[in-house]
């Protein structure tokens, strides 16, 4: 159980387009997500909390208009890398909080962007 | 904010166990540690958590000191493929938003 999923796992894009990962609670309903972004040899930094049905909570320094987060059902959230750069280039990770098993958060395998 | 202190790496025979520290010594007492996991290139693992009761499941125990100043995370028969950098987190009960990863100890599981 408790088991969350991303895709893709890995994207190239060109730089100046858009990139869009998927984040999905396979069983169980999860009305938070968390995004996170890992850059080499780093720990992981949250980016954005996504609420479902509501606008994200962003962290300090995360811009949200580069970093668009939809959270449009209970296991789903998206987050879409807009204009994407070379310094946007990072492993990302989402994770969903499950209340109702362990009560904490799972974490998908993350999605290693590559910006050229 | 660094909440939590924890050695940078570890080694440890296969076979044997692994006993991991981490420093809390600003817990409040409404935080819960959080121990995760994160093998190379994957996103992490969730392992345990607990208050201030010794916690035990199928993955490993976690020993919190009776201050909870600090805790130990025991691996009680290390595998090869335990080998991973582990984070020891603080954080209150259900808000995630302060989920401090830290910088983790990297445990290296010998043959």
């Amino acid at each position: 159980g408790a088991v969350v999923s991303q895709h893709p796992s890995w994207v190239i894009c060109k730089s100046g387009t858009s990139v869009k990962i998927e984040c999905r609670s396979l069983d169980f309903q999860a009305t938070t997500m968390f995004w996170y972004r890992q850059f080499p040899k780093q720990s992981l930094m949250l980016m954005a909390t996504s609420n479902e049905g509501s606008k994200a909570t962003y962290e300090q320094g995360v811009e949200k208009d580069k970093f668009l987060i939809n959270h449009a059902s209970l296991t789903l959230s998206t987050l879409t890398v807009t204009s994407a750069h070379p310094e946007d280039s990072s492993f990302y990770i989402c994770s969903a909080l499950n209340q109702g098993g362990q009560e904490t958060q799972y974490f998908g395998p993350g999605t290693r962007l590559l910006v050229l | 904010d660094a909440k939590t202190t924890q050695p940078p790496s570890m080694d440890c025979a296969e076979g044997r166990a692994a006993n991991l520290p981490c420093n809390h010594s600003t817990i409040s007492g409404n935080e819960y540690v959080y121990w995760y996991r994160q093998i190379h290139s994957q996103g992490p693992q969730y392992i345990i958590h607990g208050l201030k009761n010794n916690e035990t499941n199928e993955m490993a125990s976690l020993i919190i000191t009776e201050d909870r100043k600090s805790s130990t995370l025991i691996l009680p028969h290390a595998t090869l493929r335990d080998t991973a950098v582990y984070y020891c987190i603080v954080s209150p009960r259900y808000n995630f938003n302060k989920f401090y990863f830290g910088s983790g100890t990297k445990l290296n599981v010998k043959p």
